[in-house]
């Protein structure tokens, strides 16, 4: 059974740094683009960034580029979130997402087939 | 960026009726289009992906249809079990964008 597992919840202040993470298990987790999802209270879903863990290939939206890094361990099959500093505006439901398989893709990416429960992150001035 | 915007925001309905959800891209995506369930407190779940091809375990009930700019997710008879809120996602290029969001209340 394929499964995306998810650190737990997070309570911090504006300034202090912060590593997320998602096991992946149950599939060939180096074989898989993993993506994270932010969604704020009461808001709808924004796409991160993407990282392949075979060769560490990463993506960022624009939005979240130079705010936020994505990485991953092959040898954990985890991948990570992190923030160097956070804002109170960085308050949000983080999720991790799996690829689908190929049949699932487009030439450049692919519906999401797996999510992770979800954590959720509180930052406080 | 590709936009996608969804219609309605909010949609009051009642048990056996059927609805329908409307998703407009800003630009052609084909058919590379997912739509997702999401109940409060949880994950999205994968409804349907490839604008129409129902995800395994999905009910028959739901069914997506379009190519291009325009898209629509029917429910064919709501049960109390699809009241939630459901989200478009274009993937026609690596930077996915969602829609906003449709909210199914119960009327």
């Amino acid at each position: 059974e394929v499964q995306l597992v998810q650190s737990g919840v997070e309570v911090k202040k504006s300034g202090e740094s912060l590593k997320i993470s998602c096991k992946g298990s149950g599939y060939l987790f180096n074989s898989y683009w993993i993506a994270w999802v932010r969604q704020m209270p009461g808001k709808g879903l924004e796409w991160m960034g993407v990282i392949y863990p075979e060769d560490s290939d990463t993506r960022y939206s624009p939005s979240f580029q130079g705010q936020v890094t994505i990485s991953a361990d092959k040898s954990s099959s985890t991948a990570y979130l992190q923030w160097s500093s956070l804002k109170t505006s960085d308050t949000a439901m983080y999720f991790c997402v799996r690829h689908g398989h190929a049949g699932y893709c487009s030439s450049s990416s692919c519906a999401i087939d797996y999510w992770g429960q979800g954590t959720l992150v509180t930052v406080s001035s | 960026d590709i936009q996608m915007t969804q219609s309605p925001s909010t949609l009051s309905a009642s048990v056996g009726d059927r609805v329908t959800i409307t998703c407009r891209a800003s630009q052609s995506i084909s058919t590379w289009l997912a739509w997702y369930q999401q109940k409060p407190g949880k994950a999205p779940n994968l409804l349907i992906y490839k604008a129409s091809s129902l995800e395994r375990g999905v009910p028959s009930r739901f069914s997506g249809r379009g190519s291009g700019t325009e898209f629509t997710l029917t429910i064919s008879s709501l049960q109390p079990d699809d009241f939630a809120t459901y989200y478009c996602q274009q993937y026609n290029t690596y930077w996915w964008t969602f829609g906003q969001g449709t909210k199914v209340e119960i009327k």
